[in-house]
């Protein structure tokens, strides 16, 4: 069975940073692309960035360029992002996915999220 | 900037109707086109992918057309468990732009 679990979420000042762990299971994890969607509370879904099965390409929303940093441990099974100068438009759930194949950003298995408030 | 928009925001319907939940894109994108749902405090689930897909495990009464910038997303005959939130999105391009979402209500 395809598991994704995100941890690492939690209440942080603007500015600051955090970083987001997601841990892949019942699958070859260092085949698939994997992804980062968040979801602001009671909004819709937002693409955050995307990796490539061998960390070769990268791809990251405008709202977060710069600032996030999506990168992975084949050996640990682990998607990982670094959320730097974190805003308060930041909050949100955030999940982890798993790309349907290549690089194509369809998301076919989803974790429960892990939730970010940026708040002082 | 690149954006898809969904008509309509939210909608009401009735057991047993036909619905049609329209995605339009800012530019083409041929066929690069997926359809989500999303229930109260859930992940969302892939239902079609492609444009016109269906995605292994979802119930035939939902498809999916369209090419270019237009594209339907259409349940034959809604079942209690299709009330719930759509969404599209472009995929095989970044960014993976999803729609605003159309949220599907019990009339």
């Amino acid at each position: 069975e395809v598991q994704l679990v995100e941890s690492g979420g939690g209440l942080v000042q603007p500015g600051r940073s955090l970083r987001l762990s997601c841990a892949a299971s019942g699958f070859t994890f260092g085949d698939y692309a994997t992804h980062w969607v968040r979801q602001a509370p009671g909004k819709g879904l937002e693409w955050v960035s995307g990796i490539s099965w061998n960390s070769g390409s990268t791809a990251y929303a405008d709202s977060v360029k710069g600032r996030f940093t999506i990168s992975r441990d084949n050996a640990k099974n682990t998607l990982y992002l670094q959320m730097n100068s974190l805003r308060t438009e930041d909050t949100a759930l955030y999940y982890c996915a798993k790309d349907r194949g290549g690089f194509s950003g369809s998301l076919v298995y989803w974790g429960q999220g892990t939730l970010v408030t940026v708040s002082s | 900037d690149f954006q898809m928009t969904q008509s309509p925001s939210s909608l009401s319907a009735s057991v047993g109707d036909r619905v049609t939940i329209t995605c339009r894109a800012s530019q083409s994108i041929s066929t690069y086109l997926n359809w989500y749902q999303q229930k109260p405090g859930k992940a969302p689930k892939l239902l079609i992918f492609a444009a016109s897909s269906l995605q292994s495990g979802v119930p035939s009464r939902f498809s999916g057309s369209g090419s270019g910038t237009d594209f339907t997303l259409t349940i034959s005959s809604l079942q209690p468990e299709d009330f719930a939130t759509y969404y599209c999105q472009r995929s095989y391009s970044s960014p993976y732009t999803f729609g605003q979402g159309t949220k599907l209500e019990i009339k």
